[in-house]
Formats: structure tokens, sequence, C-alpha cells
């Protein structure tokens, strides 16, 4: 079946340095979603990214679709103490809502 | 405020026993509602596909029996764990794409389930 990795699967940075988190599918995507979920709580829905090479930002945030729609990237620029928690990217394929989840990066900013 | 609720948020019972868990779509119909489970530290695996009058399609190596899951309604998806086991003990969490919103999908806020 699909499987759907990400790497690194922990990173610690120092608050103010950038992020970046990558996932991998094994099976080409329709699409590609982004969640953040932070300890103790459910996942929250970042953005969707459907078009080959992709790009979307929100403020700190460039979220990346892959030109072969296999993988994708989501950066944080100068992080903040606000940005931990695990960042999941989710991905759906031959059935349109149907996703996968990635294995997911934990990220703990230090201040 | 919240898309779709769910209830309970964390519950604990013994073994042997069977609990019940609600999924509500709050602002709008949902046909399909899926059904997640993530052990601590893990990612999320999918379930089953709850599908509204009609039968739940479950993943590969999730057992039917013990895991029942019923869309009574547009706005309900129920999922109930019989007999549960110490091992059943996770995070379990529903989610729903809300139509007209590019099918964006919504998430429970998750029950915790501790069977002891």
């Amino acid at each position: 079946g699909q499987q759907v990795m990400q790497i690194p699967q922990y990173q610690h940075v120092q608050e103010g340095e950038d992020f970046t988190t990558y996932c991998n599918s094994s099976t080409t995507l329709s699409n590609i979603q982004w969640y953040k979920q932070r300890p103790g709580g459910h996942p929250v829905f970042l953005i969707q990214l459907v078009k080959s090479g992709e790009v979307k930002k929100q403020k700190r945030l460039t979220f990346q679709f892959g030109e072969a729609k296999k993988n994708s990237s989501l950066h944080i620029t100068a992080t903040q103490t606000t940005d931990v928690g695990t960042y999941f990217c989710a991905g759906s394929g031959g059935g349109y809502q149907k996703v996968t989840f990635g294995t997911g990066t934990k990220l703990q900013v230090i201040p | 405020g919240a898309v779709v609720s769910q209830h309970p948020s964390r519950v604990i019972c013994k073994s042997g026993t069977s609990v019940k868990i609600e999924c509500r779509s709050l602002d709008f119909q949902a046909t399909t509602m899926f059904w997640y489970r993530q052990f601590p530290k893990q990612s999320l695996m999918l379930m089953a596909t709850s599908n509204e009058g009609s039968k739940a399609t479950y993943e590969q190596g999730v057992e039917k029996d013990k895991f029942l899951i019923n869309h009574a309604s547009l706005t309900l998806s129920t999922l109930t764990v019989t007999s549960a086991h110490p091992e059943d003990s996770s995070f379990y969490i529903c989610s729903a794409p809300r139509p007209g919103s590019g099918n964006t999908i919504y998430f429970g806020e998750g029950s915790w389930l501790t069977v002891v």
C-alpha cells in the first residue's frame, strides 16, 4: 500500500533558526496536505497543495509540492517557540478523500 | 469554533467492556468520516472509512468485529471498541471532509481511551 515517509523524525532548533521537513510518498499523489499537532492536541489543517511544482506561503511557512507529485516540503523561517509541535504531511492517492499520513516530524524550539 | 466534535475526550474502561466514541460534524453534512488511531509518538493510522447509509470500509489488519463503526446520520459516526483490552488503549480521532471548502478535512478533538 501507499507509504508516506517524513524526515527528519525529530528536529531541535534554536529559536530564530530555520526548519525544514521533507515528505516522500511511495506513489504519486493527487494532493498533499500538511497538519500541525501540538502535544496533547489534535491535528490542525495547515494547507493543501494540488498542482505539480506548487509553492504556497503562509507568513513564515513555505510549502512545496514536487514536480512528480511524490514529495513535498515544509520550511519554517526564523522559528518561534509557538512553532513547537509535530508536523505531518498527508497524501491522497487514488481516492481523493482518503489520506495517508506521513510519519511526522517533531519540532522542538529552544528559546 | 470546532467544526467536528468528538466525545468523550477521555474515557477509562475495564477490560472486557465496550466503549463508544462519537464523532459529529457540527455545521455540515458528512457522508464520509474517517477514523484514525494514534499511538504515543507515532503517526495517525487510518482504521476505517465510515460511510453514511452503508457499511464501513476497514483498512487491512483492522478487526471489523472489534471496532464497530456506525454512520447513523449525515452528521454522526460512532466507533465502538468491543471487548476492550489494554492494548486497545490509544488516541482515537475522527475526521470529515467538509463540502464547499475544497473538501478540506477537519479533525475532531480526539478521544483518549485507557483500558485497565
